[in-house]
Formats: C-alpha cells, structure tokens, sequence
C-alpha cells in the first residue's frame, strides 16, 4: 500500500510570489490535514478536509487556502509569500472520522527568498 | 486555547529506560497521541491513549491520566535508532495539535 506522497519535496520561491503544494493520500483515506513545521513555531495545525469539504481550520492568515478533490487528492496554495512562510509543509491522512492515528507524508521544504 | 509543554531535550544511555513527560492546558479531545520524527524524516505515530492508564506497544508504552493534565511515553531498551524527536498531541476531531517536541540523544 502506497503511502502519503507530497510533491514537490523542495521548492524556492521569491517573496510576493504564490505556490501550490499537493499531496495524495493513502489510497481509501478519506481525511487530509497539512501542518506547518518550523523550529521556532513547532508542528502548527492549517486545515483538514475530510470529503471534500473543509473541516477544521488553524489560526492561519486568509493566503493559506486549500481544497480536495473527490479522489481525496489535495492541494494547499499560499499566496503572496512572506519569507516567515519558509517551513516544512506537512500532509497527514487518516481512514475518516477519528484520525486515531495519522498518516504524515515526507513534507514539502519551502523556501521562500 | 490548547496548549502542551513537554521538556525539549531528554539524553540517555543505550539499554536504559526513558519517560517523556506530556502536560497539557485543553479540554474535549478524544486522546493524545505520540510521534517519533528523525531529522528530515516524517513523522510517525507511536501511541494512542484515548482512556486513561497504559497502552503498551512493543518497547514503547504510553500513558495518560486525564484527571492530571498529564501523560508521558516510555522507551524501554533504548537502542541508538530511538534517537529523534517525540512530540505528543491532543486529537481533535480531524486535527493535531501538537507539543513543542522533546529531542531524545541515546549515547553509547
């Protein structure tokens, strides 16, 4: 069974400017969450879908969005990069409405210069 | 809001037994969680507590006592592959949220 695969696995990008981060879950999992990771801050929570539809979100500012498709796939955009935003994005599945036990990606490593 | 303190550096020796401990400041979550992360790895999950009292899953053992705020993660038999960091986490229906993280160093 495959597991959580992100893409892409690092990324520069300049300030001002906006990027797009996927992430496949595994395959059946119906719940996706993405999390920012950075030294200072720790894991911090963004949002989860879970069906398509959003259902939890972190104390994140209006330019981290998401979505999910109906194959669970899902994509998380920032826009108007900030240099704080340079961080490992983390996605997590689970089978559905517990999330006993998540399922975390290899992340994604964000540069933003 | 949620919040969970844990201390940010453990060291032990090869073979010894280690306890990280888990306080938190929340209410209304389904039961705390354990991961292990090695550098520029993912993280991965160890343990789940939803009761109270011990789950024990090969080497490592969990705790949680929702009366005391409190839970901790044993290792047992530390082998120098258990060194990483371990976070704990309080599940929120759909959501982490996570401690700062303990890096555990096992010497020789």
């Amino acid at each position: 069974k495959a597991g959580v695969t992100q893409t892409p696995r690092y990324l520069i990008k300049t300030r001002g400017q906006q990027v797009t981060l996927s992430c496949s879950p595994i395959s059946g999992h119906r719940s996706v969450s993405w999390y920012q990771q950075t030294p200072g801050q720790g894991l911090q929570f963004l949002f989860e879908y879970f069906s398509e539809t959003q259902r939890n979100k972190g104390n994140f500012p209006g330019r981290f969005s998401g979505r999910q498709f109906s194959n669970s796939r899902s994509e998380m955009n920032v826009s108007t990069l900030e240099l704080g935003d340079s961080a490992l994005y983390l996605c997590a599945s689970s089978p559905g409405e517990s999330n006993t036990e998540a399922f975390f990606g290899q992340g994604t490593r964000l540069t933003v210069v | 809001g949620q919040s969970l303190e844990q201390p940010s550096e453990v060291t032990a020796v090869e073979g010894a037994i280690v306890q990280i401990n888990c306080t938190y400041q929340t209410s209304g979550f389904y039961g705390l969680s354990w991961y292990q992360q090695h550098d520029g790895g993912a993280p991965t999950f160890l343990s789940y507590n939803a009761l109270d009292g011990l789950e024990e899953t090969g080497r490592f053992s969990s705790f949680l006592s929702r009366s005391d705020s409190y839970g901790y993660l044993l290792l047992q038999e530390l082998q120098m592959k258990d060194s990483a960091s371990y976070f704990c986490a309080v599940n929120l229906r759909g959501k982490l949220i996570f401690g700062q993280g303990t890096e555990l160093s096992v010497k020789p």
